[in-house]
């Protein structure tokens, strides 16, 4: 069974940094790209950023280019996001979704249950 | 950016009624389309993948259609279990954008 399951997120001042972890288990981690999808407090889905089975390929929502880096550790099965200068309007639950393919051109095909992230003073 | 565009906002169906949902992208994404079901307090769920293939458990009820730019998603006859929200998403360029959901609710 496949599962995804994030941490590190928390309140957190405006301007400052955050990292989030995805651990997966129950499929070859290294086969598929991974992605992360955030949700504001009573909003839609937003895609923020997608990264390749090899990290060949990254990409990123115009919204946190710049700011916000994605990463993989495939010997640790892990998927990380460095979110930097962190904004009132990154508030929200931020998953963990597993590609369907190994390019990031597929659909999410699993998802963790989310960690909250919270920026506020 | 491809927007994706979902149609109407909320829905107001009766149990044993047929609902249908509608979906637009603002250019070509051929079939590389998505539906997923969210509950309040879940994570969203795929229902639909290639724009009309089920996804592994889905029932039958479920069914998509379209390609390029037009989409639907039609729920045959709507179970307790399916008053949730249904969001698109597009998966043709490498960033998977959303269209803002849809709410089917109990009328």
């Amino acid at each position: 069974e496949v599962q995804l399951v994030e941490s590190g997120g928390g309140l957190v001042q405006p301007g400052r940094s955050l990292r989030l972890s995805c651990a997966a288990s129950g499929f070859t981690f290294d086969d598929y790209a991974m992605h992360w999808v955030r949700q504001a407090p009573g909003k839609g889905l937003e895609w923020v950023s997608g990264i390749s089975w090899n990290s060949g390929s990254i990409g990123y929502a115009d919204s946190v280019k710049g700011r916000f880096t994605i990463s993989r550790d495939n010997a640790k099965n892990s998927l990380y996001l460095q979110m930097n200068s962190l904004r009132a309007e990154d508030t929200a639950l931020y998953y963990c979704a597993k590609d369907s393919n190994s390019n990031r051109d597929g659909y999410n095909s699993a998802w963790g249950q989310g960690t909250m992230v919270t920026v506020s003073s | 950016e491809i927007v994706m565009t979902q149609s109407p906002a909320t829905l107001s169906v009766s149990p044993g009624e047929r609902a249908t949902l509608s979906c637009r992208a603002s250019q070509s994404v051929s079939s590389n389309l998505a539906w997923y079901q969210q509950k309040p307090g879940q994570a969203p769920r795929l229902l639909i993948y290639g724009a009309s293939t089920r996804a592994t458990g889905i029932p039958a009820r479920f069914s998509g259609s379209g390609s390029g730019t037009e989409f639907t998603l039609t729920i045959s006859s709507l179970q307790s279990e399916d008053f949730a929200v249904y969001y698109c998403q597009q998966y043709n360029n490498g960033q998977g954008t959303f269209g803002q959901g849809t709410k089917v609710e109990i009328k």
